[in-house]
């Protein structure tokens, strides 16, 4: 499968435990991006990567949220003392620059007890 | 205002019925437009991309009015298998990036 891929897919936590997730887009890809997706709603921009670079964060993103892509190829978003409003479907995506067509894992779907 | 705004629908359409959605997004510096399809509890996928000159794809057509900044999908003949949510997506040099936003999406059902 050459497709973007994301794990885990689904993750129950307690609140206030940390959780980390991981991408891994279609290898040729050097753009990497983030999204929430809560119910209803179209997805939200978190964050995204040209190669290792993290470009743009989204001001709406706490503190409590960090992502990396160290080499310029999976990346990991981590969210520290999860709270219930973190509930949500994490999604990745990737793309060939930046002006293509972007590339959607399955995501991981968040749920915060 | 929202970035890129959406009717959410509900959209109930009987089979073979033709359906319009419509768009519309707020920074004129946007430079590449996308229609995503998204089925319930799975990742958005690419329907078509959005050219100036508009563009079809098979039952589905795409239209582009920069000077309005409207975009516009147009599904005919619609089969059951359309029923879906349809986001409409820019991407454009907000803040420095170069990100893609998202609307809220519209639902299609289409019945028997």
């Amino acid at each position: 499968d050459t497709g973007v891929s994301q794990d885990p897919r689904h993750k129950i936590t307690k609140r206030g435990q940390n959780v980390t997730f991981r991408c891994d887009p279609i290898s040729e890809h050097n753009r990497l991006y983030w999204y929430r997706q809560t119910l209803g709603q179209g997805p939200e921009f978190l964050t995204y990567f040209q190669n290792e670079a993290q470009l743009e964060k989204s001001r709406l993103l706490s503190d409590r949220f960090s992502a990396e892509r160290p080499k310029g190829s999976f990346s990991t978003l981590e969210i520290q003392r999860t709270e219930q409003g973190d509930s949500a479907m994490y999604l990745c995506a990737s793309s060939l620059g930046g002006t293509t067509e972007a590339f959607f894992g399955q995501g991981t779907r968040l749920t915060v007890v | 205002r929202k970035e890129v705004e959406q009717d959410p629908g509900p959209f109930n359409v009987p089979e073979g019925a033709t359906v319009a959605f419509n768009c519309t997004y707020s920074n004129s510096a946007s430079q590449s437009f996308f229609w995503y399809r998204q089925d319930c509890r799975k990742e958005p996928k690419l329907l078509m991309s959005v050219y100036s000159s508009g563009n079809e794809d098979g039952r589905f057509t795409a239209q582009l009015n920069r000077a309005s900044q409207y975009i516009s999908l147009l599904i005919r003949d619609s089969k059951l298998s359309d029923s879906a949510t349809y986001l409409c997506v820019v991407r454009g040099l907000t803040g420095g990036g170069n990100k893609l936003t998202f609307g809220t999406g519209t639902q299609l059902k289409v019945e028997l």
